[in-house]
Parts: C-alpha cells; structure tokens; sequence
C-alpha cells in the first residue's frame, strides 16, 4: 500500500496515437511528480506540481503535457510519442515542497509505457 | 551540475551477510539525501532520509551515514535476507529545495541468496 495509484498499470500505443497516464494520491500532499525511468539510465525528474500549479519543467518535449486539476490528482497527456519515449513512467508525492520539513516523496508503482 | 553514483551497479552475497553499498554525489551543496528501494516491476519505497546537518539514519537493520564534506553517503544492511534483494537508489535533494528536486544514482542491485 504506497498511497498513490498509477493507471494504468501497462500501456502499449502507436506512435500517432493520444492517451493519458492518471495519478491519484490519497495522503493529503501538495506537491505531485511525474518522473521518467528508463533502461540503464538513472530516474529522471519531468515535472513537479505545487498547489496545482507547475513549478518545474524539466527541458521536456512538448508531445509530454502534464495537468493537475487538483491537488490528488496529476495526468500526462501523450501524443506522438518516439519509440524512445518507451520507459516507466513514475508519479510521486510529498507534503509540500518547503524548506521547512524534509518529507520524503511517495511513489505509485508506475506505469510501463512502451511505444511501438 | 550534481551527479549521483552509485557503487556497485549489483551485488550478490549469501543470506546473514553484513553489507555496504555506497552512493556519492559531486556537490556537496545538498538539503537532504535519501534512500530508496525499488523492487521489480515496482515503484520506490522510501527507506531513509538523512538531513544535510545529520550524521547518520537508522531503520531497523538498516543504516544510512552521510558526510556531506567529502560526497558520499553509505546504506548498511545488517544480516541480510532474501526479501532484502531489490534495487537501491540514492538521491539527493538540491539547493535552493523549493522545487523538491531529486537526482537519481542509477542505482545497486542487491540478490541475497538463501
């Protein structure tokens, strides 16, 4: 039990296809994360989200757009994905990003995205 | 730009083994540093989080030290078991934290045979 869910679990899509990736957290944070694990390369940060408001982009392809309606739930929306964009993509959450507390981030078990 | 390594990339050792694995980083300019464990298939568990101003962390059989001075951070684990075979990650929380950044080590993976 993490506290956060990913769905789904396994994706498979053409590159010219359009689908979204879902997050939900149930442990009351603010901050949410959407990292990308790829084979042979150390977890890489794409996004973070504070108060539902994006506060870190990290040099991100467009074809990437994240949206945090609120503050349990974050989504990455896909479109003409390359077959390198094929990795586990991870969500994470903290309780907030302050200086004022070393919280640790929470994550969702992932979700596998492979392009064909 | 801060870099994370981790040292060695895998590790097999027999059950009730003491271990170390090692994790360092080239700026020494963190806010905390934590370590995580990731089994396959799976997301990350949170094992431990070590302040900038703190020596060292302790879980259970599980010990972190970190020395900011010299970039290194080590994760002891005390009489290993089966259950213990994952992969470990070591990350570090950069200064100025307001974005809750984290940078990655690729990671060492652990099998502890019974």
């Amino acid at each position: 039990e993490t506290g956060v869910t990913q769905t789904p679990r396994h994706l498979v899509m053409g590159m010219t296809n359009k689908k979204s990736l879902k997050c939900e957290q149930h442990l009351g944070h603010n901050a949410m994360y959407w990292y990308k694990q790829s084979a042979k390369k150390p977890l890489e940060l794409m996004f973070v989200y504070s108060l539902e408001e994006r506060v870190e982009n990290n040099s991100v392809p467009s074809r990437f757009s994240p949206e945090c309606p609120n503050s349990s739930h974050l989504f990455l929306h896909l479109h003409t994905l390359q077959p390198e964009d094929s990795a586990l993509y991870l969500c994470a959450s903290s309780q907030d990003l302050g200086t004022g507390g070393n919280q640790p981030q929470h994550f969702g078990d992932g979700t596998r995205l492979s392009i064909l | 730009k801060q870099e994370v390594t981790q040292i060695p990339a895998a590790l097999s050792v027999p059950e009730g083994e003491n271990l170390v694995l090692n994790c360092s980083f080239t700026d020494s300019a963190i806010y905390n540093l934590q370590w995580f464990r990731q089994d396959p298939g799976k997301g990350l568990t949170s094992l431990l989080l070590i302040q900038s101003s703190q020596r060292e962390q302790t879980s259970g059989r599980l010990n972190a030290s970190l020395d900011k001075s010299s970039g290194r951070s080590t994760l002891y684990i005390a009489a290993s078991q089966p259950g213990d075979s994952a992969t470990y990650l070591c990350a570090v929380r950069l200064m100025p934290s307001n974005t809750g950044k984290l940078i990655f080590g690729q990671g060492t993976t652990l099998q502890v045979k019974p």
